[in-house]
């Protein structure tokens, strides 16, 4: 089975820290990745996805995230906030197979200026 | 073109009535998904869609939630007998290409907020 762990369900930081959103996945096989973000009152927006290719993904915005199989991970990070990140960031897996898939619980970020 | 659009965007119903969710895809996408987002949780997946058969129905929650789609399109939600746990935002995605390879990007819809009181 797989399965989306997302550490910190509110993560605050202040303008020019440095963002680090956390994601753990469990799968029985290598998995794509996946990361979107949902600004208030709007559907969510794909920001990057790792496809079994470069294990570093960059993103929009100054974000990036990195797969390190070893540790089942896929965390996001940005070198400097802005306030404009602020929003709910989901990690999602699924299978190189198939087309079920899971998201972990969100991680809602606030920048404080 | 048009991105994905769901109706109603919201939708208040009585317990024990039936309600139906609609999902319009973007143009040519043979890919159809169904989540449902309750308050503080992340996504659930509820049902994927190749064009209009859906090999997966394992995340449907109960016999009380059933979808189709026609035509390659549209497709529709449909919860019976609605309970107050179901009362969540249902969102509907659509993406290019399925066959196995699930990497394409998924567009999501606004998604409809349904209340069940």
């Amino acid at each position: 089975a797989q399965s989306v762990t997302q550490l910190g369900s509110h993560v605050s930081v202040s303008e020019g820290a440095l963002v680090l959103l956390r994601c753990n996945y469990s799968s029985s096989v290598p998995p794509y990745l996946f990361w979107y973000v949902q600004y208030p009152n709007q559907g969510l927006q794909l920001l990057l996805k790792y496809t079994s290719a470069a294990t570093l993904v960059k993103g929009i915005n100054g974000f990036e995230a990195e797969f390190k199989k070893s540790e089942t991970s896929f965390h996001r990070t940005k070198p400097s906030a802005h306030m404009s990140d602020a929003a709910e960031y989901f990690c999602a897996v699924t299978l190189n197979t198939g087309n079920q898939f899971y998201f972990g619980t969100g991680t809602s970020l606030t920048v404080i200026p | 073109g048009a991105g994905v659009s769901q109706s109603p965007s919201n939708k208040v119903t009585e317990k024990g009535k039936d309600v139906e969710l609609r999902c319009d895809p973007i143009s040519g996408h043979t890919a159809l998904y169904w989540y449902r987002q309750s308050l503080g949780q992340g996504l659930e997946f509820l049902i994927y869609f190749q064009g209009n058969s859906a090999p997966d129905k394992s995340g449907l929650p109960s016999d009380r939630f059933s979808a189709e789609r026609t035509g390659g399109s549209v497709s529709t939600l449909t919860i019976q007998r609605t309970q107050q746990e179901d009362s969540a935002v249902y969102l509907c995605a659509s993406s290019l290409e399925v066959a196995g390879a699930p990497t394409d990007t998924q567009y999501f819809g606004p998604g409809t907020r349904l209340t069940v009181l």
